[in-house]
């Protein structure tokens, strides 16, 4: 059974910095391209950030102006979320999420981690 | 990039079928086959209904079903059921500095 669970959520004040992971299980995660999807409270759904299965190609919403910096370690089976200068706006549920393997959509999804951002 | 938009809002009674659409640009939907639908339920995390505009992953019921014309995707639920009611997302690859663009939402209710 395929498994992402995401942790590091927490609250921060502006300006400040956090680090999500998610440990991902019951698939071979360098065989997938994985994301970063977040959701504020209240509102739609907005795409962060994807890494390729071998970390070769990264990118990012250019509404974060680069803020943020993805990674994974697919010995660890592991996806990261570096968020830095992180503003009020940042506060949401943020989700990670797995590519399809040969498509372009998000097939499974983790529980989400919610960052808060205040003072 | 901007959001796909999406009705904010749509309803039906049991057992009728409703339509959601989604109109992005030459861009994003027109531009490509990977138009996606994501059911979200309060305080759940979104499930993948719909992939390649009209392709239904494994367990998802054959009361959903997707379509594309030019710029705007569809999302159609025949046969409407209370466990239907939630919010409905689409996604579109870009391919661009964005590469992926999500709708706006829509809120199902089942009347």
């Amino acid at each position: 059974e395929v498994q992402l669970v995401e942790s590091g959520g927490g609250l921060v004040k502006p300006g400040g910095t956090l680090r999500l992971s998610c440990a991902a299980s019951g698939f071979t995660f360098s065989s997938n391209s994985m994301n970063w999807v977040r959701q504020a409270p209240g509102k739609g759904l907005e795409w962060v950030s994807s890494i390729s299965r071998s970390s070769r190609y990264i990118y990012y919403a250019d509404s974060l102006k680069g803020r943020f910096i993805t990674s994974r370690d697919n010995a660890k089976n592991s996806l990261y979320l570096q968020m830095n200068s992180l503003t009020v706006e940042d506060t949401a549920v943020y989700y990670c999420t797995r590519t399809n393997a040969g498509g372009e959509d998000f097939d499974y999804w983790g529980q989400g981690t919610l960052v808060t951002v205040s003072s | 990039q901007s959001a796909l938009t999406q009705p904010a809002s749509v309803s039906g009674s049991p057992g009728q079928w409703i339509t959601i659409s989604c109109t992005g640009t030459s861009s994003d939907v027109g531009g490509y086959d990977y138009v996606s639908w994501y059911q979200q339920h309060p305080g759940k995390a979104p499930k993948l209904m719909i992939y390649d505009v009209s392709k239904r992953p494994s367990g998802v019921s054959t009361r959903f079903s997707g379509s594309k014309s030019g710029n705007t995707a569809s999302l159609t639920i025949s046969g409407l059921q209370v466990e239907d009611e939630a919010d409905y997302y689409c996604c579109s690859y870009a391919g661009g500095s964005d590469l992926y663009v999500f709708g706006t939402g829509t809120k199902v209710t089942v009347l």
